[in-house]
C-alpha cells in the first residue's frame, strides 16, 4: 500500500536535470523527514538521500533533494546513463505508525 | 563489511507458513532498529514490519492482518518474520533493512539482497 505519490516514469538525455515529485500528508511528508533510495537492477536498494536533502558518503552532489509543505523532490542534474533505475521516496507516518512509500519512478536515460 | 543475509524463503501453498532468518555482520545489531520490506513482482517497496533494538516495539504493515510476527535475537545477531496463513499475494522478495535513526531523521541506511517467497497453489 503505497501513500506517497509520484510519477511512474521520467526520461531525460545525457547532461540534462530531471525532477521526480512525491506528494504525501501532514502525516508522513509534512512532519517527517523524507528519504530516497534508488533501485538497479537485479540489485538491493540503497540509500540515496536522506533527511529531505543529505547525501551518504559516496552519492554525488549531482543528486539533491527537497521539501515544500506536503510534497517532496529529488533532482538529478547532469543526468547519466548508470542513473537508469528505479526510484522510492520514503517516510515515516504518524496515523499508521509505519514507514510509507511512494509509488516508484522509473528513470530512464 | 555490514551485511545483511536473509534467508528462509521458498515456494508454498496458499495457507502454509514460513520463517525468513536475517542475519547481520559487521556491526552491532543490538543497536539498531531493523525492518522487513517486501517488493512484489512488478510492484514498488511496502513497508511491513519494525522492531525496536531491545525489540520491545513491534509495528506491522495493516495490510498483513495480524497474519506476520517480527522478533529478534541480539545474541544471535538475526532477525526473524514468521508468516502465517500465506496469500498468493504475499509473493514478493523480502528484505532485511536496517534503520538509523539520528537527529535529522530516521530512514533505512543498508538493505539485504532479499529472499523469495512465492505462493501458490
Amino acid at each position: 500500500q503505497s501513500v506517497l505519490t509520484q510519477p511512474p516514469s521520467v526520461s531525460g538525455t545525457p547532461g540534462q536535470r530531471v525532477t521526480i515529485s512525491c506528494s504525501g500528508s501532514t502525516s508522513n511528508v509534512g512532519t517527517n523527514t523524507v528519504n530516497w533510495y534508488q533501485h538497479l537492477p537485479g540489485a538491493a536498494p540503497t540509500l540515496l538521500i536522506y533527511a529531505f536533502n543529505q547525501r551518504p558518503s559516496g552519492v554525488p552532489d549531482r543528486f539533491s533533494g527537497s521539501r515544500s509543505d506536503t510534497s517532496a523532490s529529488l533532482a538529478i542534474s547532469g543526468l547519466q546513463s548508470e542513473d537508469e533505475a528505479d526510484y522510492y521516496c520514503a517516510s515515516w507516518d504518524n496515523d499508521l505508525n509505519g514507514y510509507v512509500f511512494g509509488t516508484g519512478t522509473k528513470v530512464s536515460v | 563489511e555490514v551485511r545483511l543475509v536473509e534467508s528462509g524463503g521458498g515456494s508454498e501453498q496458499p495457507g502454509a507458513s514460513l520463517r525468513l532468518s536475517c542475519e547481520a555482520s559487521g556491526f552491532s545489531l543490538s543497536s539498531h532498529s531493523m525492518n522487513w520490506v517486501r517488493q512484489a513482482p512488478g510492484k514498488g517497496l511496502e513497508w511491513i514490519s519494525y522492531i525496536s533494538a531491545s525489540g520491545t516495539t513491534i509495528y506491522y504493515a495493516d495490510s498483513l492482518q495480524g497474519r506476520f510476527t517480527i522478533s529478534r535475537d541480539n545474541a544471535k545477531n538475526s532477525v526473524y518474520l514468521q508468516m502465517n496463513r500465506l496469500r498468493a499475494e504475499d509473493t514478493a522478495v523480502y528484505h532485511c533493512v536496517r534503520e538509523l535513526l539520528i537527529p535529522a531523521g530516521r530512514f533505512f541506511d543498508f538493505w539485504g539482497q532479499g529472499t523469495l517467497v512465492a505462493v501458490s497453489s
